[in-house]
C-alpha cells in the first residue's frame, strides 16, 4: 500500500489561496490519487482525485508533477466553512487495494 | 444522501459486552469498509469486504469480528468490548475505484 505524508496542521485566513501537499514516493503505476475532506462530527467527503498533471472542479484543483511522487490540493478563497480536516490516499481503480487513511491535515481558517 | 446508514449512532456499554454495529447500504456497492476514529486522530482501517463472503482484515483488526451474508449489509462485532475500544465508527462502501461514500458514524463509549 503507497503511504502518504502530509502537515499535521496548517491555519489560513479566510480569502486566502491554501495549499496542502502529500508525499507519496512509493506510489504504483496504476494508482490514483484521490483526496477526502473531514468535518467533525462527521465522516469524510470526496473532494477530487487525479492520476497526472492538473484536475480542477468546482471545489479545489489538484496538481500531480510528473513524476507522481507528490501532489497538491489547492483550495481557492477558504472561508470559514473550509475548517476540516483534509486526507490524501493513493490506490488503484480496481478497487483491490483497501484504502487507507492517514492522519490528514488539519486546516484551521481564521477570520 | 441517506445510503449508508449506520445504526445505532450512540451507543454506550460496559467493559467484556459484546456489542454489534450495523451498517445497511441501499447502492448496491460491492466493496464496504469500517474505519475507527479515535479522538483527534485520523481513520483506520479494520475490516473490508469486496463481496459477500468475502471479508479481509485492515490495519486494526484485533477484537473485531464481521461478516457479509448480504451485499447490503457489514455488522461489526466487538466480542468482548474494552475501554480502548472506544471511539467513533464509521461505515463506508463504494462500487470500485477510491470514491468511498461514508456513514455519519456510531459513537461507542466502553466504561
Amino acid at each position: 500500500l503507497a503511504k502518504t505524508t502530509q502537515p499535521i496542521s496548517m491555519d489560513s485566513y479566510e480569502g486566502q489561496e491554501v495549499n496542502i501537499t502529500c508525499s507519496h514516493n512509493n506510489i504504483a503505476t496504476n494508482d490514483y490519487i484521490t483526496w477526502y475532506q473531514q468535518f467533525p462530527s462527521q465522516g469524510p467527503r470526496f473532494i477530487i482525485q487525479g492520476y497526472k498533471t492538473k484536475v480542477t472542479n468546482e471545489v479545489a484543483s489538484l496538481f500531480i508533477p510528473a513524476d507522481r511522487k507528490s501532489s497538491t490540493l489547492s483550495l481557492p478563497r477558504v472561508s470559514l466553512s473550509d475548517t476540516a480536516v483534509y486526507y490524501c490516499l493513493v490506490g488503484d481503480m480496481s478497487g483491490n487495494t483497501p484504502l487507507v487513511f492517514g492522519k490528514g491535515t488539519r486546516l484551521s481558517v481564521i477570520a | 444522501d441517506a445510503g449508508i446508514t449506520q445504526s445505532p449512532r450512540y451507543k454506550i456499554t460496559e467493559t467484556g459486552r459484546q456489542v454489534t454495529l450495523m451498517c445497511h447500504q441501499t447502492w448496491s456497492h460491492s466493496y464496504m469498509f469500517w474505519y475507527r476514529q479515535d479522538l483527534g486522530h485520523g481513520l483506520r482501517l479494520i475490516y473490508y469486504s469486496a463481496a459477500a463472503d468475502i471479508t479481509d482484515k485492515g490495519e486494526v483488526p484485533d477484537g473485531y469480528v464481521v461478516s457479509r451474508s448480504k451485499t447490503e449489509n457489514f455488522p461489526l462485532t466487538l466480542e468482548s468490548a474494552t475501554r480502548s475500544q472506544t471511539s467513533v465508527y464509521f461505515c463506508a462502501s463504494k462500487i470500485s475505484g477510491n470514491t468511498i461514500y461514508f456513514g455519519e458514524g456510531s459513537w461507542l463509549t466502553v466504561v
